[in-house]
C-alpha cells in the first residue's frame, strides 16, 4: 500500500516569490493534516481536513498562506509571498478517522532565501 | 492540553534495550497515550499507544505506571535504526481539540554501533 506522496520533496526560492505543496493522502484516509516543522522543533498542525471541509485552521496564517482540498482527496498548501521565517519542512498527515492513527508523508523542505 | 516532558536527548548501544521516559503528572482520565517517532529526514511515524494497561506490538512495549503519571517506551533490542527522535503525546478521544497531534521537543535517541 502507497503511503502518503508529497511534492516535492525539496524547494528553494527567493523571498517574495509563491509557492506550493502537493500531497496526496493514503487511499480511503478522510482526514487530512498540514503540520509546520522548525528546526529542532516537533511538528505543529497548520490545518485539518474533514473530506474537502477545512475543520480546523486556527494556525494557519491566513495573510499569506491558503490552502485546499477539492473532491477531498489531495491537498495543496500555498505559500504567497514566501518569507524568510517561512523556511521549514512542511508535512503532511493523513487518517481514516480523526482519532485515528496519523500517517505522515516525507515532508517539503523549503528554504527561503 | 495535558503536557508531557520527556529528556532531551538518550544514547544506547546496539542490540541493548532502551527505555524512554515521559512524564505527564496533569494526565487525565480519558488521555491516551501515544508515542510516535521521526526518523531523520523521514515524516513521523506511530510506535505504539495505551491508555492503562501495558502494551505490546511488533515494534515496542508501552509501559504505564499505575498512578498513570508517567510511561515509559522500551525498545526490546535497539538497532541503528531505531536512531531518531521520540514524541510522547497525550490524545483525549472525547474532548474537542485533540484531533492534532500535539508535539513537544521529544527524546532524540543514539545508537552507538
Amino acid at each position: 500500500e502507497a503511503g502518503v506522496v508529497q511534492s516535492p520533496r525539496y524547494k528553494i526560492i527567493e523571498k517574495k516569490q509563491p509557492v506550493a505543496f502537493w500531497c496526496n493522502p493514503i487511499s480511503g484516509h478522510n482526514t487530512l493534516y498540514w503540520y509546520l516543522q522548525n528546526l529542532g522543533q516537533g511538528p505543529e498542525l497548520l490545518i485539518r481536513y474533514e473530506n474537502e471541509e477545512a475543520v480546523d485552521d486556527s494556525q494557519l496564517p491566513k495573510d499569506r498562506f491558503s490552502a485546499e482540498r477539492l473532491k477531498g482527496v489531495d491537498s495543496t498548501l500555498k505559500i504567497q509571498p514566501a518569507e524568510l521565517g517561512d523556511s521549514a519542512v512542511y508535512l503532511c498527515a493523513s487518517s481514516f478517522a480523526s482519532y485515528n492513527e496519523q500517517f505522515f508523508g516525507p515532508g517539503t523542505r523549503l528554504t527561503v532565501l | 492540553d495535558a503536557k508531557t516532558t520527556q529528556p532531551n536527548s538518550m544514547e544506547s548501544n546496539e542490540e541493548e534495550p532502551v527505555h524512554l521516559p515521559c512524564n505527564h503528572s496533569t494526565i487525565s482520565g480519558t488521555d491516551y497515550i501515544h508515542w510516535y517517532r521521526q526518523l531523520p529526514s523521514q515524516g513521523p511515524e506511530y510506535v505504539i499507544h495505551g491508555l492503562t494497561s501495558n502494551v505490546n506490538n511488533r515494534m515496542a512495549s508501552l509501559a504505564i505506571a499505575e498512578d498513570r503519571k508517567s510511561s515509559t517506551l522500551i525498545l526490546h533490542r535497539a538497532t541503528l535504526r531505531d536512531a531518531a527522535v521520540y514524541y510522547c503525546i497525550l490524545r483525549d478521544p472525547n474532548q474537542g481539540g485533540s484531533e492534532k497531534l500535539v508535539f513537544g521537543k521529544g527524546t532524540k535517541l543514539t545508537v552507538n554501533p
